[in-house]
């Protein structure tokens, strides 16, 4: 049973560049969170999916936007990249019927150079 | 803002019990209280959650005090693959897994030979 894969694993981007992270949820899931992590810090909630739309968002720039493909798989985009949106990027998917519980990915480790 | 209070680090001897504590004093009557931990470089898995009762399962135990406003995460016999940053969590639970996560600082367990 796939659980959440996301790719690329590891990216290296140059200050100002634009860039995509891609999430295809577990089987039976559909809704995509995305979140940002950065070095010795929780998670941070950047917006949630679901049924091909942003449902909730949170304290981020409209330098970050997403989108839900209707195989419920989801993109994370970032233009105009600083040096600070350096992080992991984590991806979870759940259901919105049935039993509770959120799976991630292992995430997207983006450096800005 | 996170609503969970953790104590940055904690250590414990393989083989023992590991004690997490969490305080949450401005838990609401609906909230429940969810454990996840983040193995490095790995995303955050989810271990247990509660709403006023005891809970046990396969990985851990979750005691909840009286008035709800601390808990402890017990993993009963701690290995060295438990060694990770443990995450307290409280929000609603709703039907749709809808909503985020916040997430604190967490603990960042060691497990010592």
């Amino acid at each position: 049973d796939a659980g959440v894969t996301q790719s690329p694993t590891h990216l290296i981007k140059t200050r100002g560049q634009q860039v995509t992270l891609r999430c295809s949820p577990k089987s039976g899931h559909d809704t995509v969170s995305w979140y940002q992590q950065a070095l010795g810090q929780g998670p941070q909630f950047i917006f949630q999916y679901y049924e091909e739309e942003e449902r909730q968002r949170g304290n981020f720039p409209d330098r970050f936007s997403g989108h839900q493909f209707p195989n419920y798989s989801s993109e994370l985009n970032v233009n105009a990249l600083l040096l600070g949106d350096s992080a992991l990027y984590l991806c979870a998917s759940s259901s919105s019927h049935g039993s509770w519980g959120y799976t991630f990915g292992s995430g997207t480790r983006l450096t800005v150079v | 803002d996170a609503k969970t209070t953790q104590p940055t680090s904690m250590d414990c001897a393989e083989g023992r019990a590991a004690n997490l504590p969490c305080n949450h004093s401005t838990i609401s009557g609906n909230e429940y209280v969810y454990w996840y931990r983040q193995i490095h470089s790995q995303g955050p898995q989810y271990i247990i959650h509660g709403l006023k009762n005891n809970e046990t399962n396969e990985m851990a135990s979750l005691i909840i005090t009286e008035d709800r406003k601390s808990s402890t995460l017990i993993l009963p016999h701690a290995t060295l693959r438990d060694t990770a940053v443990y995450y307290c969590i409280v929000r609603v639970e709703r039907s749709g897994n809808t909503g985020k996560l916040i997430f604190g600082q967490g603990t960042t367990l060691q497990v010592k030979p």
